[in-house]
């Protein structure tokens, strides 16, 4: 079974700073998807980003970016330009056929973003 | 926004009582989720559906079963709930059209069994 994991329950950024947080995932297959989710205080879950594994550019969305190091099993998200909107929770999610489609999410990291 | 609605929004129940959580699409969408969502260890998918009648289980789903009678339904139901089953409830929907495709969130379904 495939298994994701955030090993940074919170972190924290200053305003205007860059933060990057971590996601590994564990899985024998070749062909898959990589997002991540914002989850605020309303507990909506936004799409951030989303990368394929069989693209070796990184995603970028703005002032969000990934690192897709797919030897290392590891999908970090770099958020640039910090802002107060940005401090929510963020999950790693893992996406593939042979798990029925659904998303695989990690426990997740709480980030703060200080003024 | 997906059109993506879930019932009740708020519920609080005793242990022991049947308890059904309803999901709502408007977008005709084939792929439909339930997850519930628990302090450290994100969302964890319950069951899920892959067309009318269709559906299969998720890592978490005993003590839970669904339902699919219409393209735009999923019923999730506790049939004796406990309070181990306290925890936030999420509807998804997903057109599988490759994987990339966006998989939709409702906006939750807080459950408090006492």
């Amino acid at each position: 079974a495939q298994t994701v994991t955030q090993s940074q329950p919170e972190m924290s950024v200053q305003e205007a700073e860059t933060v990057t947080l971590s996601c590994t995932y564990d899985t024998s297959e070749s062909d898959y998807y990589l997002f991540w989710y914002k989850q605020p205080p309303s507990r909506q879950m936004i799409l951030v980003i989303r990368q394929e594994a069989y693209k070796q550019q990184n995603a970028t969305e703005n002032r969000f970016s990934v690192n897709f190091q797919k030897a290392a099993k590891s999908f970090s998200l770099k958020i640039s330009d910090s802002q107060l909107g940005d401090a929510a929770m963020y999950f790693c999610a893992y996406r593939s056929e042979t798990s029925g489609s659904r998303l695989t999410f990690g426990e997740g990291t709480q980030l703060t973003v200080n003024p | 926004d997906a059109g993506i609605t879930q019932s009740p929004r708020h519920k609080v129940t005793e242990t022991g009582t049947p308890v059904t959580l309803r999901c709502h699409q408007t977008e005709n969408h084939r792929y439909m989720y339930w997850y519930r969502q628990d302090p450290g260890h994100g969302l964890r998918l319950i069951h899920y559906s892959y067309g009318v009648k269709d559906t299969d289980k998720g890592e978490v789903s005993d003590g839970y079963s669904v339902s699919r009678s219409k393209t735009e339904d999923f019923l999730l139901t506790l049939e004796s709930a406990t309070s181990s089953q306290t925890s936030v409830y999420f509807c998804a929907i997903s057109e599988l059209q490759g994987l990339g495709n966006t998989i939709y969130f409702g906006e939750g379904s807080w459950l408090t069994v006492v």
